[in-house]
């Protein structure tokens, strides 16, 4: 258990929908990364958050967005869904950001179908 | 655009073999990460490599890094079974991660 918790662990739904995917870091990290991985494109980075703010931007698609709330927490919203966007939805954590990260701690993922 | 190729991206290894993965990537990065990742699970941090010539041992796996060839290696010693998942190099040349695309590992009784 690396201590990311991440919610939910499934989630299905239509096209078109919106969604919230829920990560809280381990107690201490100030940063937290999301990822996306799919058979297509593997192992995606989209964007990191350290300490409430927006550090880094990576392949995330403007229908997609991301927060890091005052404790810590962070949500990414995925709008307008399509069957593309369906893939497993990582969130990490590390103690610090930019180039004091070392290690990150990955959370159990949420796994997201549209339909 | 960078890029992050691991080769092979399947290897079925007998248990007590030798082999190694590699990772090679198109931009300067003195920072290169290797995680294991189970089916159906998560991603486990299993090196961090911070400079040129760093290597790192835990078990039966071995890391190292060369930036001026832009090569990482992971290389595996006598295999046995409980190795078999998939290995990701990834690379953060500034603030963002760029992962390799895996290597799946299946070690054969």
């Amino acid at each position: 258990d690396s201590g990311v918790t991440q919610t939910p662990k499934h989630l299905i739904t239509a096209t078109g929908q919106r969604v919230t995917l829920r990560c809280s870091p381990r107690s201490g990290d100030l940063s937290v990364y999301w990822y996306q991985q799919s058979l297509d494109q593997g192992l995606q980075f989209l964007i990191q958050y350290y300490n409430g703010e927006e550090r880094a931007k990576g392949n995330i698609l403007e229908r997609f967005s991301a927060q890091q709330f005052p404790d810590l927490h962070s949500e990414l919203n995925l709008s307008s869904l399509e069957l593309g966007d369906s893939a497993l939805y990582f969130c990490a954590s590390s103690v610090q950001g930019g180039r004091d990260s070392y290690e990150q701690y990955f959370g159990p993922g949420t796994r997201l179908t549209v339909t | 655009e960078l890029k992050v190729e691991q080769n092979p991206l399947f290897l079925s290894m007998q248990e007590g073999k030798n082999y190694t993965i590699y990772c090679n990537y198109s931009t300067t990065s003195d920072r290169l990460y290797w995680y294991r990742q189970d089916p159906g699970k998560s991603l486990e941090s299993l090196f961090v490599l911070l400079s040129n010539g760093a290597v790192k041992q835990e078990g039966r796996l071995m890391a190292s890094l060369d930036t001026k060839a832009r090569l990482s290696t992971l290389h595996i010693t006598a295999a046995v079974h409980d190795l078999s998942a998939t290995y990701f190099c990834a690379v953060d040349p500034g603030n963002q991660f760029y992962f390799g695309t895996g290597t799946s590992l299946t070690v054969i009784p």
